[in-house]
């Protein structure tokens, strides 16, 4: 069975200070490892999509990288508007359906 | 990528009555899904719902509790059946892409009483 599993659980920082999140995950055949951003009371927002081992991704103060047993999402230099859930999701080979981790909250304190 | 739109975006209802959630996209698509958020936890597939034939259940869910149809490429409906307070959620669709990934709607928060 898939499992991903996502930490810390929540995730506090001032405004600048940059960090990383951990995705890690367990899967009979990785097709791809996706990040949404969900703001509270709304549906998940696409971030990336990463295939292989080795990939980067990025998208303005964010950076998505893969390895075989993990993913990180590194926030740098952040600001309030990317305080957030993330989430993390996986896709087997075996299906379509995505197995998705419990998320990160991040707040960012102006 | 897609839009998507749900409605309703949310609504309280009274024990055993029944809501049905509609999602529309603005172009074919094959893949849709239904998805359920209950408060504070992540995303559990509830079913992928079939243009043209039943949808297909995950483990827990069943077709009387959450009938779905898809009766073309751009339309899907959820129906949350005979509802209790549990079933307070966020219920959420989404489609799929060719590359695997899914795109979500907004989302319809339900409550009830």
């Amino acid at each position: 069975e898939d499992q991903v599993t996502q930490s810390p659980e929540a995730l506090r920082l001032q405004e600048g200070e940059s960090s990383s999140l951990n995705c890690s995950y367990t899967v009979s055949g990785l097709r791809g490892l996706f990040w949404y951003r969900q703001d509270p009371g709304k549906g998940p927002e696409f971030l990336f999509t990463l295939y292989s081992a080795g990939e980067e991704k990025e998208k303005e103060r964010l950076k998505a990288t893969l390895t075989k047993k993990e993913s990180f999402l590194h926030i740098t230099a952040p600001k309030p508007e990317d305080s957030a859930t993330y989430l993390c999701a996986v896709h087997n080979f075996g299906n379509e359906k995505l197995t998705f981790g419990t998320g990160t909250r991040l707040t960012i304190i102006p | 990528s897609a839009v998507i739109s749900q409605k309703p975006s949310r609504d309280i209802c009274q024990r055993g009555t029944s809501l049905t959630i509609q999602c529309q996209v603005d172009s074919q698509v094959t893949m849709m899904f239904w998805y359920r958020q209950q408060p504070g936890q992540s995303l559990t597939l509830i079913a992928t719902a079939n243009q043209g034939s039943e949808a297909t259940y995950e483990s827990g869910f069943v077709i009387d509790k959450f009938p779905i149809s898809r009766p073309n490429l751009t339309f899907s409906t959820l129906t949350v059946s005979n509802m209790s307070p549990e079933d307070s959620s966020i219920y959420l669709c989404s489609v799929g892409t060719s590359r695997g990934e899914q795109f979500f709607g907004p989302g319809t928060r339900l409550t009830v009483l």
